[in-house]
């Protein structure tokens, strides 16, 4: 499986929008990116993920790179409650494997 | 729809001890998986099924068995419990294919002593 690389941390503003980036430079062509957050102990949440399309779900949007090595999660307005541990995963097609890495931890300030 | 159903939700065990941590899921997927969390860490796969009587070992199987007879079901046996295995656990299951997230469960906390 690819690996990720993330910034170990990222402010934003209440309101402004978070843009969290990843980088997957090894990244296959049957390799998915996923985006997970953990906020606090609790299990991890998925977010959304995307193949070779930038994807928008009521979370978040996902943007991916026309060669795939790199991709950005935004969230559109953060609010304080998006404070979290945000992974960004490359899972291979048909692989039940998810590897996590260390992640980015967003701090979103008032 | 329950989801992802983990039990307990907290155990402590003395060193040596034995114990099943229980996973079920009611949303008829194919894989799953079992994830272990130290403090400040990220998750570390364990242990994962892509199907009913199919298991394959993550990145920490050691001291850990798993096996997989129902859809719903995936159970994570301690062998004999180190004070190393105190950790948060994470059952987590998908639909198969790479066009699906999974569904976490709210973690078992483990402590051994």
């Amino acid at each position: 499986d690819a690996k990720t690389t993330q910034p170990p941390s990222m402010d934003c503003a209440e309101g402004r929008a978070a843009n969290l980036p990843c980088n997957h430079s090894t990244i296959s062509g049957n390799e998915y990116v996923y985006w997970y957050r953990q906020i606090h102990s609790q299990g991890p949440q998925y977010i959304i993920h995307g193949l070779k399309n930038n994807e928008t779900n009521e979370m978040a949007s996902l943007i991916i790179t026309e060669d795939r090595k790199s991709s950005t999660l935004i969230l559109p307005h953060a609010t304080l409650r998006d404070t979290a541990v945000y992974y960004c995963i490359v899972r291979v097609e048909w692989s039940g494997k998810l590897i996590f890495g260390q992640g980015t931890t967003l701090q979103v300030k008032p | 729809n329950a989801g992802v159903t983990q039990t307990p939700k907290f155990q402590v065990l003395k060193t040596g001890q034995s114990m099943t941590l229980q996973c079920a899921q009611d949303m008829n997927h194919e894989y799953m998986s079992w994830y272990r969390q130290d403090p400040g860490m990220g998750l570390r796969l364990i242990h994962y099924s892509v199907g009913a009587g199919i298991t394959d070992q993550g990145e920490v199987p050691n001291g850990y068995n798993v096996s997989r007879s129902t859809t719903e079901d995936f159970p994570l046996r301690l062998l004999s419990a180190a004070p190393s295995q105190t950790s948060v656990y994470f059952c987590a299951s998908s639909w198969t294919g790479g066009d699906y997230g999974y569904t976490f469960g709210s973690g078992t906390r483990l402590t051994v002593v």
